[in-house]
C-alpha cells in the first residue's frame, strides 16, 4: 500500500552536532512535501517545504533533500540546539490539498 | 493573527457520551482539516473541507463520527456515542487552497479521554 514512513523512530544527538532525520514515501505522484516539528503538548509547526521539481532547499539551520529516484526525503538540522528537541514529521501532498503524515521521529538533544 | 483555535483543550468523558470538538480556522483560509493523533497510528486525516464543503471524509472511522462546517469560521467534530478507543488528540488545521506554500497551520489540539 501507499504510505509515508520513517526509518528512525528515535534519534539522540549532542548539542552542536548536526542531525539528519529520514523519511521514505511510496507515492510517486506526490508533488509537495513538508517537514513539521511538534513539541510536547502542541500542534505540529511548519519547518520547511520542498516541491518535487527541486532536490534541495535550505532554510535557517535546516535543509531538506529530496531524492525522487528512491522516494526519500531527509531533514538536516545544523548545530542542533536543545530547543530542537521534538518529534519531526514528514508530510506528503498526494492530491489537491490533502497531506498524509509519517509516524514521526523523536529527536533528543543532549546538552 | 490568533492562529487556529480549538476547544476544549482537554475533555474527559465516559463511554457512551457525546463529544463535540470545535475549531475556528485562520481568517481567510478556505480549507479546513481534522486530524487524529495517537501513539499507535500517528497523525491520521479524518476529513477535510474546502470552502465549507466536505471534500473527503474517507478517514472518518465510522458512523459515530461526524463533522460539520456551517460557515467559514467554524467547524465541529462530533463523536456519538464515544468509546475508549476514541481517546486521542484531535487537531484542526487550516490552509489557503491556492496558497503559495500549501502549508497547514495547526491548532493546539483537543486531548480527548474516554473512560
Amino acid at each position: 500500500g501507499e504510505s509515508v514512513g520513517l526509518h528512525l523512530p528515535t534519534l539522540s544527538v549532542q548539542e552542536g552536532d548536526n542531525s539528519i532525520i529520514n523519511c521514505a514515501y511510496s507515492n510517486s505522484a506526490s508533488d509537495y512535501f513538508i517537514w513539521y516539528k511538534q513539541e510536547s503538548g502542541k500542534g505540529p509547526q511548519f519547518i520547511i517545504d520542498i516541491r518535487s521539481n527541486m532536490d534541495k532547499r535550505q532554510g535557517q539551520r535546516v535543509t531538506v533533500l529530496l531524492n525522487k529516484t528512491v522516494k526519500h526525503l531527509s531533514l538536516q538540522i545544523a548545530a542542533t540546539q536543545p530547543g530542537d528537541s521534538a518529534v519531526y514529521f514528514c508530510a506528503e501532498n498526494r492530491a489537491g490539498n490533502q497531506f498524509y503524515f509519517g509516524t514521526g521521529t523523536s529527536l533528543t538533544v543532549i546538552p | 493573527d490568533a492562529g487556529v483555535i480549538q476547544s476544549p483543550r482537554h475533555e474527559v468523558t465516559e463511554m457512551g457520551q457525546e463529544v463535540t470538538l470545535r475549531c475556528k480556522p485562520i481568517s481567510g483560509h478556505n480549507s479546513l482539516f481534522w486530524y487524529r493523533q495517537t501513539m499507535m497510528r500517528g497523525l491520521e486525516l479524518l476529513i477535510y473541507f474546502n470552502n465549507n464543503v466536505p471534500i473527503d471524509d474517507s478517514g472518518m472511522p465510522e458512523d459515530r463520527f461526524s463533522a460539520k462546517m456551517p460557515n467559514a469560521s467554524f467547524s465541529t467534530l462530533k463523536i456519538q456515542p464515544s468509546e475508549p478507543r476514541d481517546s486521542a488528540v484531535y487537531f484542526c488545521a487550516s490552509s489557503l487552497v491556492a496558497g503559495a506554500t500549501g502549508e497547514l497551520f495547526f491548532g493546539e489540539g483537543s486531548r480527548l479521554t474516554v473512560l
